[in-house]
């Protein structure tokens, strides 16, 4: 089955803990993209990356990282977080960067205290 | 700036009740407009792409257009199951990240 797989679902942490949320997917796409949902600002694009190797800044890249080592795997790193990073965080993918047609994954709930 | 926003922010409607979402547009050059459903404690689910004005695409009970300031999600005798979350999305033609500038989604809930 074709999936963008998250986790943790849930997490709850606290200011300055480090934290990693994992992101793979089975579909070998090229492109893969980190979105976050907040009330009233609805999704946003944090950061994204074309293929292996090769990523870049969105919209809200501030106090986030990622890596892309491997075409399935795209990790959005939280290195010191804050609480104004709470909120739920997407996952996509999609075969390149031309198409609208992301495959997102299930969402990461993050609450940081 | 580009912007999406979409109307009314929350819809409820009797089974078989027919109706249109709206989803109004402003972007520098549009690559292209996307309708994604979003369920509870999901994530969005991709339904439509839409390209030029007068572009139609149907699925079901769904059905989108779009003209050159913006779409309509039109919901034929909708079921309960249809009940979600509707997401209007744009993609610019000179946006490089390949990033989707989305609207605040209307809720719609469907009554048997």
């Amino acid at each position: 089955e074709a999936q963008v797989t998250q986790n943790p679902r849930y997490l709850i942490t606290v200011t300055g803990k480090k934290l990693t949320v994992t992101c793979s997917q089975n579909m070998n796409h090229e492109y893969m993209s980190w979105y976050r949902q907040d009330p009233g600002l609805g999704l946003r694009q944090i950061y994204y990356s074309m293929n292996v190797e090769v990523t870049d800044k969105g919209d809200v890249p501030e106090g986030y990282k990622v890596s892309r080592k491997e075409k399935r795997n795209f990790p959005l790193i939280l290195e010191s977080p804050s609480p104004n990073q709470t909120s739920l965080y997407f996952c996509a993918s999609s075969w390149g960067v031309l198409t609208g047609e992301l495959f997102f994954g299930e969402g990461s709930r993050l609450t940081v205290l | 700036e580009d912007q999406v926003t979409q109307s009314p922010e929350a819809l409820r409607l009797q089974e078989g009740e027919s109706s249109s979402l709206n989803c109004s547009y402003t972007v520098s050059g549009l690559r292209g407009l996307f309708w994604y459903r979003q369920d509870p404690g999901k994530g969005p689910e991709f339904l439509f792409t839409l390209y030029s004005a007068g572009e139609e695409k149907e699925k079901e009970r769904l059905k989108a257009t779009l003209t050159k300031k913006e779409s309509f999600l039109h919901i034929t005798a909708p079921k309960p199951e249809d009940s979600a979350t509707y997401l209007c999305a744009v993609q610019a033609k000179n946006n490089q990240g390949g990033k989707l500038i989305f609207g605040q989604g209307t809720e719609l809930s469907v009554k048997p």
